[in-house]
């Protein structure tokens, strides 16, 4: 079945890094997506993107699609403790088919 | 606008019990997907329900069924319940079926022992 491969799987760094963090996929994907969840909460919606190669960015958050259209990635720049939470990637290959989310990035922020 | 709201917010159950948890999407939504988040499978499809019909579902067993009302309030119900089936159970909205913008609700943390 479909898969979506998210690394890395945890990462700690300084507040004030920047950080990367990436999915790909044998499959070829028309949306992906970027949530946040909370400790306790269910995901947000940080970023969607619709078209290969589209780079779109939400504060300090930038996302791009693939050209490949099989992998996209998410940077965060100049990390603050609240940054703190795990980041899901998520693809859809068409309007109408289920969303397949991948095993998320743990992200850990030391002040 | 209030939020995706799901009941109850923890629960406990033994083996062999059901149980049924709920969703009522934001106002006007129509789509209600319901998702099984666990530490080793992460976030699983489980169905999705746009206007009282079931237009998706994943892999999961007969054991898991679901339901929408004319209201657009959503149910699952999972049967003779196992201890693999502790997990966080996320129910998510969108205004129509399929579109990517889905908001969810804060899930529901259900324990089999």
């Amino acid at each position: 079945g479909q898969q979506l491969n998210q690394s890395p799987q945890s990462m700690f760094i300084q507040e004030g890094e920047d950080v990367s963090m990436n999915c790909t996929s044998s499959s070829i994907f028309n949306t992906w997506l970027w949530y946040k969840q909370d400790p306790g909460e269910g995901p947000v919606l940080l970023i969607a993107l619709y078209k290969a190669g589209e780079l779109t960015s939400n504060g300090r958050l930038t996302a791009q699609f693939g050209i490949t259209r099989k992998d996209s990635f998410l940077n965060i720049s100049a990390s603050i403790p609240s940054d703190v939470g795990i980041y899901f990637c998520a693809g859809k290959r068409f309007e109408g088919f289920k969303t397949i989310f991948g095993a998320g990035t743990r992200l850990f922020v030391k002040a | 606008k209030a939020g995706v709201t799901q009941t109850p917010r923890y629960l406990i159950k033994t083996r062999g019990q059901q149980v049924t948890l709920s969703c009522s999407p934001i106002s006007g939504h129509r789509s209600v997907s319901w998702y099984q988040q666990t530490p080793g499978q992460g976030l699983q499809f489980l169905f999705e329900y746009f206007s009282e019909t079931q237009r998706n579902k994943g892999n999961f067993p007969g054991r898991f069924s679901g339901r929408q009302f004319s209201n657009s309030r959503s149910e699952m119900n999972v049967s003779t319940l196992e201890l693999g089936d502790s997990a966080l159970y996320l129910c998510a909205s969108s205004l129509e079926a399929g579109k990517e913008t889905q908001y969810f609700g804060p899930g529901t943390r259900l324990l089999v022992l």
